[in-house]
């Protein structure tokens, strides 16, 4: 089983419609964080989040939202679907004990806006 | 500001030696990474560098040089496996990771 799970793995939904994206992980990591992918561009923050009542903007942070239900569990949320938010979303981990800061990605969630 | 730059795309040949280069500008450096990104798939760890030099895992290894904003991997022995896309990362001052587009990197036999 991978130690950081994204749910769902694929979606396809209409614009307009509320999305939420779930992550978990069995890493017992401190810190989450979720990134958006297009092609052609780097990986995007979203959101991050430090600790349970730690919640931060990333640098697109703008028509989602997050919340950090338990140390292991971060959800990522459209509240009103639009087209160009089409793309591979990941969840990722680290664990601050670690100085690389190294990411663990979930396996991502392709979602598709009608 | 900060940016990352590295080629969008290289072809090597099977068995043959690439190196992929990252050039990058920023105000604030806590180090830099290497991630591979298979199709499809999420990035995996490959290398982090903090001071100057060179860093060797088996047959990847990492080059940093922080006064000229540059790094490199290097790939020896390449098999078909290593056909992926090669992501560099900087870690700014405040300890966030700035990406590049990703290295598509094309394994011929």
């Amino acid at each position: 089983d991978a130690d950081v799970t994204q749910t769902p793995r694929n979606r396809i939904t209409k614009t307009g419609k509320r999305i939420m994206l779930e992550c978990s992980q069995t890493k017992g990591h401190d810190r989450m964080y979720w990134y958006r992918q297009d092609p052609g561009l780097g990986l995007q923050l979203i959101y991050y989040s430090f600790d349970v009542k730690d919640i931060n903007k990333g640098e697109i942070s703008d028509g989602y939202s997050v919340s950090r239900q338990a140390q292991a569990k971060f959800s990522l949320s459209l509240e009103s679907a639009i087209p160009n938010q089409t793309a591979l979303y990941f969840c990722a981990t680290s664990d601050s004990r670690l100085h690389t800061g190294e990411l663990f990605f979930g396996e991502g969630s392709r979602l598709t806006v009608l | 500001g900060q940016n990352i730059d590295q080629p969008t795309e290289m072809t090597a040949t099977e068995g043959a030696i690439v190196q992929i280069n990252c050039t990058y500008q920023t105000s604030g450096f806590n180090g830099l990474f290497w991630y591979q990104q298979h199709a499809g798939e999420a990035p995996t760890f490959l290398s982090y560098n903090v001071l100057d030099g060179l860093e060797e895992k088996g047959r990847f290894s990492s080059f940093l040089s922080r006064s000229k904003g540059y790094s490199y991997l290097l790939l020896k022995e390449l098999q078909m496996k290593d056909s992926a896309s090669y992501l560099c990362a900087l870690m700014d001052s405040n300890y966030q990771l700035i990406w590049g587009a990703g290295t598509k990197l094309i394994i011929k036999p």
